[in-house]
């Protein structure tokens, strides 16, 4: 079993719909959580973290973090054809400063 | 903001030669990675570095070897370049908040 598991995608989401992506990981004491967007070819950036358990919003972004389920999830409102990308969900572990990568999920939003 | 340089984004070598991979970040960070990124199989760490001088293996060091002489400058040595260590090149960097930022990546092909 993977420590970070995410559905490999494709999802396709129309344009203004939201884009919801979910996230399991397999350590329980782990305490950050944070999920970037890499767009095809290019280096991962962030989009947000999370540390605590319920709801962050950033923007267009809401991150949710149950850590009784073990899994955080992120939404994207309103979704735009930009938001086309792979999102890969990173967790820190209780094992040190390493970040565990989950595989990512391809998004792909459709005018 | 943090910025993450990598020595070349794009990187041709053969078989057998000894390859660097610079890397260098401006925000005075302690914690300093290096990952490699192939299709199916994600971002893997090959190795890390929490401190000038110190160095932790990651998930799959085999072939590779690292050095960090200075805090900001962290260097991914491949001593001798096989087919098989074709990648995505990207380092990252990290301070207490355990962020993670990363470069733009090293697209490196071995012959």
């Amino acid at each position: 079993q993977k420590e970070v598991e995410q559905n490999s995608g494709p999802l396709s989401v129309p344009e203004g719909a939201i884009a919801s992506l979910n996230c399991t990981y397999s350590d329980r004491g782990s305490q950050s959580f944070f999920w970037y967007r890499q767009y095809s070819g290019k280096s991962p950036e962030l989009i947000m973290f999370i540390y605590s358990n319920g709801d962050k919003e950033d923007g267009r972004f809401t991150a949710q973090l149950n850590k009784a389920s073990q899994y955080v999830s992120l939404l994207i409102r309103d979704s735009q054809p930009s938001d086309s990308a792979t999102y890969l969900c990173a967790v820190l572990g209780t094992a040190g400063n390493k970040l565990t990568f989950g595989g990512g999920t391809r998004v792909l939003v459709k005018p | 903001d943090v910025k993450v340089t990598q020595s070349s984004r794009y990187l041709v070598k053969r078989t057998g030669e000894k390859v660097f991979l610079e890397c260098v970040q401006d925000m005075d960070h302690e914690n300093m990675f290096w990952y490699r990124q192939d299709p199916g199989l994600g971002l893997r760490l090959i190795y890390f570095s929490y401190d000038v001088k110190m160095k932790e293996k990651g998930d799959i060091p085999e072939g590779y070897s690292v050095s960090r002489e200075k805090k900001e400058r962290f260097s991914l040595i491949l001593e001798s370049a096989s087919t098989n260590q074709t990648s995505m090149y990207l380092c990252a960097s990290s301070g207490n908040a355990d962020t993670q930022y990363f470069g733009p990546g090293t697209r490196l092909t071995v012959l």
